[in-house]
């Protein structure tokens, strides 16, 4: 099925990086949203966007809703080892009868304390 | 806690073999979705129910089946089970059947 570029696929940093990832589409998307599933766990929403250009937050976490619509990003700010974990995009367009999440394959986090 | 609650947290079967998988959806979300997750991929989108209806389908084998019922638990059932079907799956519910789905802490299948 169709799938999001995302990028890259792992890091590995030290504590205290910041840590910057991204998500691409080959189509306009009206939701974006960020996911952070850790080893036996399943994902956990971090950020939902809506509106292109949108900008919000989450303690350190900050999220971007691209103003092409086709892509989005997400910065940690000041990293701890608790951020370990694979950071999932998932986005949706309102493109015909589509009524499924398109989702990324994940960017896997490792923080060297 | 996401509120969402999937049972068993594990499961070992054998090859041609059938199960079923069981989810309680947060309290007052009306939509479930079922996921397959194998070793280093990403989340496949298996199929969604609103309020006991299927609304939308991914990439289900016909061997897998699921349901809604009136209390909205969800059940996914998979049959003829093959090696490759070793997974986690994992349930996840939203309010309105809205793209913001919580997700449950999956149940790992593994076939033997």
């Amino acid at each position: 099925g169709q799938q999001l570029n995302q990028s890259p696929q792992s890091m590995f940093i030290q504590e205290g990086e910041d840590v910057s990832m991204n998500c691409t589409s080959s189509s306009i998307f009206n939701t974006w949203l960020w996911y952070k599933q850790e080893p036996g766990e399943g994902p956990v929403l971090l950020i939902a966007l809506y509106k292109a250009g949108e900008l919000t937050s989450n303690g350190r976490l900050t999220a971007q809703f691209g103003i092409t619509r086709k892509d989005s990003f997400l910065n940690i700010s000041a990293s701890i080892p608790s951020d370990v974990g694979i950071y999932f995009c998932a986005g949706h367009s309102n493109a015909g009868n589509n009524r499924k999440l398109i989702w990324g394959l994940g960017t896997s986090l490792a923080v060297n304390p | 806690d996401s509120g969402v609650t999937q049972t068993p947290k594990h499961l070992i079967t054998a090859t041609g073999q059938r199960v079923t998988l069981r989810c309680s959806p947060r309290s007052g979300d009306l939509s479930v979705y079922w996921y397959q997750q194998s070793l280093d991929q990403g989340l496949q989108f298996l199929i969604q129910y609103y309020n006991g209806e299927e609304r939308a389908k991914g990439n289900i084998l016909e061997r897998f089946s699921a349901q809604q019922f009136p209390d909205l638990h969800s059940e996914l059932n998979l049959s003829s089970l093959e090696l490759g079907d070793s997974a986690l799956y994992f349930c996840a519910s939203s309010v309105d059947g809205g793209y913001t789905q919580y997700f449950g802490p999956g149940t790992r299948l593994t076939v033997l």
